[in-house]
């Protein structure tokens, strides 16, 4: 089955302690994209990669790093999470990043206390 | 700033009867504009897309609107079925560049 996978889909830690959330795509999709989803402001772009090695800062790039070191994979990296960072993060995918649709994924619920 | 805006985050509206969602957008250089449709506990999904060269694009159910000159763009349904209570996002891009702005959603109730 075609699909974005996201782990993990909770996660509570504490300020400060550094985590990663991983996503997996299994699409041989060259671009992949890391959202955060806020009540009243909708899905905001964190970073994107258009293919292996090249990735880009979207429009909340602060206190997140991304790395694309294979097709397949996008994790997102949070070094020192805050309290702000609290979110829905999705994961997705798509065949170019140009007109085709994005595969997303279902979704992590970081909570950082 | 928001460059797409929904202005109303929900909507009620009787299975059968038609679901209209609006979308406004700032930028002229959006050129391809996309409906994402989401479920609890899931990832949006694909719904429907239109780029600027048309006006109208039809999938079923669902009926994409643009209006260039207004930056504006609607979702048709018709007729309006309990299982397409959902959030439902606009979402605009510029074709060259392939960033998609997203909107803050609509919540969709359709009561039998």
């Amino acid at each position: 089955e075609a699909q974005v996978t996201q782990n993990p889909r909770y996660l509570i830690t504490v300020t400060g302690k550094k985590l990663t959330v991983t996503c997996s795509q299994n699409m041989n999709h060259e671009y992949m994209s890391w959202y955060r989803q806020d009540p009243g402001l909708g899905l905001r772009q964190i970073y994107y990669s258009m293919n292996v090695e090249v990735t880009d800062k979207g429009d909340v790039p602060e206190g997140y790093k991304v790395s694309r070191k294979e097709k397949r994979n996008f994790p997102l990296i949070l070094e020192s999470p805050s309290p702000n960072q609290t979110s829905l993060y999705f994961c997705a995918s798509s065949f170019d990043g140009f007109n085709s649709p994005l595969h997303f994924g279902n979704g992590t619920r970081l909570t950082v206390t | 700033d928001q460059q797409v805006k929904q202005n109303s985050p929900s909507l009620s509206v009787q299975e059968g009867r038609i679901s209209i969602l609006n979308c406004d957008y700032t930028n002229s250089m959006f050129d391809y504009f996309l409906w994402y449709k989401k479920y609890p506990a899931e990832g949006p999904t694909f719904l429907i897309s239109i780029s600027s060269i048309k006006d109208k694009n039809e999938d079923g159910r669902f009926t994409v609107f643009l209006n260039k000159s207004a930056k504006h763009l609607s979702l048709h349904i018709v007729p309006s079925q309990p299982g397409d209570s959902a959030v439902y996002f606009c979402a605009a891009s510029e074709a060259s560049w392939g960033k998609l702005q997203f909107g803050a959603g609509t919540q969709v109730v359709v009561t039998p």
